[in-house]
């Protein structure tokens, strides 16, 4: 299986921060990414797809990059409807596997 | 409007059958990819599998020998069968589906396996 790794686990910022998540692919997956917001107790929403396809209605301030190994989520100018955990998950090999997850707390 | 349902029985001995049902609304849902993933509690999410417009499968070996997913079009329903649980299976499940620009999911169905 493909391991997705997050970093960081947790982070605390402050509203009007800019956020970086990383994940990380355990072999090379091309820009076969999604990124995905979860609020607790509610459904996952996917953000982004193909590593840095904005999915419709996904605020302009969500962005994604990188392909193979290393990918990158930013939030720029972190609103308050922003806090949640962020998943990726790779789309190349089945299994398809998840990051473990980052939470965005506020500092 | 696009939605989808999800119904099955909450709280299984271990040991028993998990079946839930996932049903799609306000749409055709053929020549649709159908995905399952669970998330155990205070835990993250992991793709169990899917079943393909053309009913064939693809499963997480982790669970690869005691699932079944199977798709009823004339109803747009799609099902999931786990045997033999165990505590290790309780966790919240979520049917989705790709179409209309975006990944659509179910409301998620609480399984608990206790004794």
């Amino acid at each position: 299986d493909i391991q997705m790794t997050q970093s960081p686990s947790v982070m605390y910022v402050s509203v009007g921060d800019t956020v970086t998540i990383t994940c990380r692919a355990s072999q090379g997956i091309s820009n076969s990414l999604a990124w995905f917001q979860q609020k607790p107790g509610k459904v996952p929403k996917r953000l982004i797809n193909v590593s840095s396809s904005l999915q419709t209605g996904v605020p302009s301030r969500f962005s994604g990059s990188g392909s193979g190994t290393k990918f990158t989520l930013t939030i720029s100018s972190l609103q308050p409807e922003d806090f949640a955990t962020y998943y990726c998950q790779q789309l190349s090999l089945y299994p398809l596997t998840f990051g473990g997850g980052t939470r965005v707390e506020l500092k | 409007q696009v939605h989808l349902q999800q119904w099955g029985a909450g709280l299984l001995k271990p040991s028993g059958t998990l079946s839930i049902t996932c049903a799609g609304f306000g749409g055709s849902f053929r020549n649709h990819f159908w995905t399952w993933i669970r998330q155990p509690p205070g835990k993250g999410l992991e793709w169990i599998g899917q079943v393909n417009p053309d009913r064939t499968t693809i499963y997480n070996p982790s669970v690869e020998t005691r699932v079944t997913m199977s798709l009823d079009t004339s109803t747009n329903q799609f099902f999931l069968r786990l045997t033999s649980v165990t505590a290790a299976d309780t966790a919240v499940y979520f049917c989705a589906t790709e179409g209309w620009g975006q990944l659509l999911w179910g409301p998620g169905t609480q399984i608990t396996v206790s004794s």
